[in-house]
């Protein structure tokens, strides 16, 4: 079974700062895709960063970047440079190709609040 | 930029109402995803289509059902709705090929039911 886990219910940044959200999964399954995605509080999902297992490098799109460590099972999704409109919800999923059905599986969420 | 469309966007409605909930995508993908969510909670799987004329259940137990009669639309019914069916429910496609695990999910804007 896949597992996410996301253990920082809030968190609060400064605008221009860096933020780290934590993400931790658990899978048995060699071939997984990890996934990051923003909701704000209109409520839709928007998708901002995939790494793949067997990717070599730490995805980046924009000012979004991916955290993988394989060995500890993480993938944390820093964002720099915040801004007022990164305060929203973000969501840690995974999808396996041989469990879960290609599936995404989702984490229970981080609120992110940028303050000035 | 996704092309996925719920509609209506707000829906209050009596006990006992029959409601479709409409999703189109123009993106001609394959595979689409109904969830269900509560308030700062997590996405919840409740309905999936590989392609026309395939539905499954998703992990979480719901009394709605789906249909996929064509590839860009994929409806949820209730056929009588209740209090504890008050949600917002997420739809989403992705363009998800066999034996690969970057299952990039685009998602709706979402519909949010409030059954009285």
């Amino acid at each position: 079974a896949q597992k996410i886990t996301q253990t920082q219910p809030g968190m609060f940044v400064q605008e221009k700062e860096a933020v780290t959200l934590d993400c931790t999964y658990d899978t048995s399954d060699p071939s997984y895709g990890l996934f990051w995605y923003k909701q704000p509080s209109s409520g839709e999902m928007i998708f901002l960063i995939y790494q793949g297992s067997y990717d070599q490098q730490n995805a980046t799109e924009g000012r979004y970047s991916l955290n993988f460590q394989k060995a500890r099972k993480s993938a944390n999704l820093v964002i720099s440079a915040s801004q007022l409109g990164d305060s929203a919800m973000y969501f840690c999923a995974m999808s396996t190709v041989t469990g879960g059905g290609n599936k995404l599986t989702f984490g229970t969420g981080t609120q992110l609040k940028v303050e000035l | 930029e996704a092309d996925i469309y719920q509609t209506p966007r707000y829906l209050v409605i009596g006990t006992g109402k029959k409601i479709t909930l409409e999703c189109s995508q123009t993106m001609g993908h394959d595979k689409m995803y109904w969830y269900q969510q509560d308030p700062g909670m997590e996405l919840h799987l409740i309905h999936y289509s590989y392609g026309v004329n395939s539905t499954e259940k998703g992990d979480l137990s719901s009394e709605s059902t789906v249909s996929r009669i064509r590839t860009e639309h994929f409806p949820l019914t209730l056929e009588s709705a209740r209090p504890s069916h008050t949600s917002q429910y997420l739809c989403a496609s992705s363009d998800l090929h066999s034996g690969s695990a970057k299952n990039i999910q685009y998602f709706g804007a979402g519909t949010r039911l409030s059954v009285l």
